[in-house]
C-alpha cells in the first residue's frame, strides 16, 4: 500500500499560472480533504470531499476549485496563482469503519512569485 | 466554534529529558481528541487519539496524552526525548459534519532537542 501520493512535490508558479495538484489514496477511503499548511497557522482545511461525486468547501477555499474524479483521486486546481497561495499543500483521506483517523500525503510545496 | 490552541511554538528539550507539550480546546460536546507529529519535509503522521474511556491514551514512539475535560486540555507527554523525536507536533480536534469528521487543527509546537 502506498496510503496517500501527492505529485508534484514542488512546484514554482508565476502570478497568473494555472496548475492542479494530484492525489490519489489507495485505502478505499471515502472521504478526501486538501489542507494548506503556513507558519504559524497549523493546517487550515481548503475543501473536502465525502464521497465521490460530492465536494464541499472548507475554510479558506477562495482561489482554488476541486475535482473528485473516482473513489482513489482528488485533485485541486489554482486557475490563476498568487504569492498569497505560497504554501505546502497536503492532501488526506478518511473512512467512518477507521475512527475518522486521516491519513495525509506528503506534501507539495508550492511557491508563486 | 471548535478551536484548538498550542500555546509554545517552540520547546527545546535535552536527550532523555521529559516531554509535556500542551493543548487546550474549544469545544461543545465530548471531543474526539488528535496528536500528529511532522517530521521534516514529511507529511502528518497520528500519533494518538481520544474518542472516550480512558482519560490516559498511549500512542506509537512512546508517547502519551491525558485529556483533562476541567481543564479542556489534551497535552502529550514522553518520559524520555530521544534525538529523533524532533518535529513539530500538531493537536487537533475533530468536527462532524455531514457523517465525516473535519480537522480543526493547533498552530503546532515545533520540537528541538539538544543532545
Amino acid at each position: 500500500n502506498a496510503g496517500v501520493t501527492q505529485t508534484p512535490k514542488f512546484q514554482v508558479l508565476k502570478t497568473g499560472q494555472s496548475m492542479t495538484l494530484q492525489c490519489a489514496q489507495d485505502m478505499n477511503h471515502n472521504s478526501m480533504y486538501w489542507y494548506r499548511q503556513d507558519p504559524g497557522m497549523g493546517l487550515r482545511l481548503i475543501y473536502y470531499s465525502a464521497s465521490e461525486g460530492t465536494t464541499d468547501k472548507g475554510e479558506v477555499p477562495n482561489g482554488y476549485n476541486v475535482s473528485r474524479l473516482n473513489k482513489r483521486e482528488f485533485s485541486l486546481r489554482l486557475e490563476s496563482a498568487a504569492p498569497s497561495q505560497t504554501s505546502v499543500y497536503f492532501c488526506a483521506s478518511s473512512d467512518p469503519d477507521q475512527a475518522y483517523e486521516q491519513y495525509f500525503g506528503p506534501g507539495t510545496r508550492l511557491t508563486v512569485t | 466554534a471548535q478551536s484548538v490552541t498550542q500555546p509554545d511554538i517552540h520547546i527545546t528539550v535535552s536527550e532523555g529529558a521529559s516531554l509535556e507539550l500542551r493543548c487546550n480546546y474549544s469545544y461543545g460536546a465530548t471531543p474526539y481528541l488528535f496528536w500528529y507529529v511532522q517530521s521534516p519535509g514529511q507529511g502528518l503522521q497520528l500519533l494518538l487519539k481520544y474518542f472516550s474511556g480512558d482519560t490516559l491514551v498511549q500512542g506509537i514512539k512512546g508517547f502519551e496524552a491525558e485529556f483533562k475535560r476541567s481543564q479542556s486540555s489534551f497535552n502529550l507527554r514522553k518520559p524520555s526525548v530521544h534525538w529523533s523525536d524532533a518535529a513539530e507536533y500538531f493537536c487537533a480536534v475533530a468536527r462532524f459534519s455531514g457523517g465525516y469528521n473535519k480537522l480543526i487543527f493547533g498552530a503546532g509546537t515545533r520540537l528541538a532537542v539538544h543532545p
